[in-house]
């Protein structure tokens, strides 16, 4: 059964920091993977996929995927309060059904 | 440009009731999928359908839970006999493909249970 842990947070930083996310996958064969935002109260939103090893940066918004290491991970530069919300690592290579993490609530001070 | 629409937004019901929630997909997706989320946990995987196909139900209780996707009209989850633990944000997404495609989410059916 595939697994993906995410760190439990609550992440805070100051306006303007950068924030680290941090996800880690059980499946060594596992090719996708997205990273949505949730609003407390809402739905997911897609932010980000990432499907080849290295860097991809959209905005101020950069995944990193290290397959090797089976780690993911999702770096917001220049934080702002309206970053504020649970960010969920899913790993979806799995045909669609997507395998989510607990999600990281990130809070950015101003 | 109607993204995937669910309702209600909000649903009430008493133990033993049985509670219908209802998705269509995003234009031009076929591929609809079910997710449960308890207050402060994560997204769980529940059901994923084709038209009138179930593809895998692997995350659905087997018992008092259903779905189906009929070539005409909505996806609907049903939740036969209700119970407390059944309280939670039922969330529907859909994708354009099976593989490696994002998912699209629904604003969720809020399910309390009294």
């Amino acid at each position: 059964q595939k697994e993906v842990e995410q760190n439990s947070g609550p992440l805070s930083v100051p306006e303007g920091a950068i924030a680290s996310l941090n996800c880690t996958y059980s499946d060594r064969g596992s090719q996708s993977f997205f990273w949505y935002r949730q609003y407390s109260g809402k739905s997911p939103e897609l932010i980000m996929f990432i499907y080849s090893n290295g860097d991809k940066e959209d905005g101020r918004f950069t995944a990193q995927l290290n397959k090797a290491s089976q780690y993911v991970s999702l770096l917001i530069r220049d934080s702002q309060p309206s970053d504020s919300a649970t960010y969920l690592c899913a790993d979806g290579t799995n045909a669609g059904k997507s395998t989510f993490g607990d999600g990281t609530t990130l809070t950015v001070k101003p | 440009n109607a993204g995937v629409m669910q309702n209600p937004r909000h649903l009430v019901r008493r133990r033993g009731q049985e509670a219908r929630l209802r998705c269509s997909p995003m234009k031009g997706h076929s591929h609809v999928y079910w997710y449960r989320q308890l207050p402060e946990e994560g997204l769980k995987f529940m059901v994923y359908l084709q038209k009138e196909n179930i593809i895998d139900e692997s995350g659905m209780p087997k018992e008092r839970f259903s779905a189906e996707f009929p070539k005409e009209g909505p996806s609907i989850l049903r939740i036969q006999q209700v119970v407390r633990g059944d309280s939670a944000a039922y969330f529907c997404a859909s994708s354009l493909g099976a593989g490696d495609s994002p998912l699209h989410f629904g604003n969720g059916t809020r399910l309390t249970v009294t």
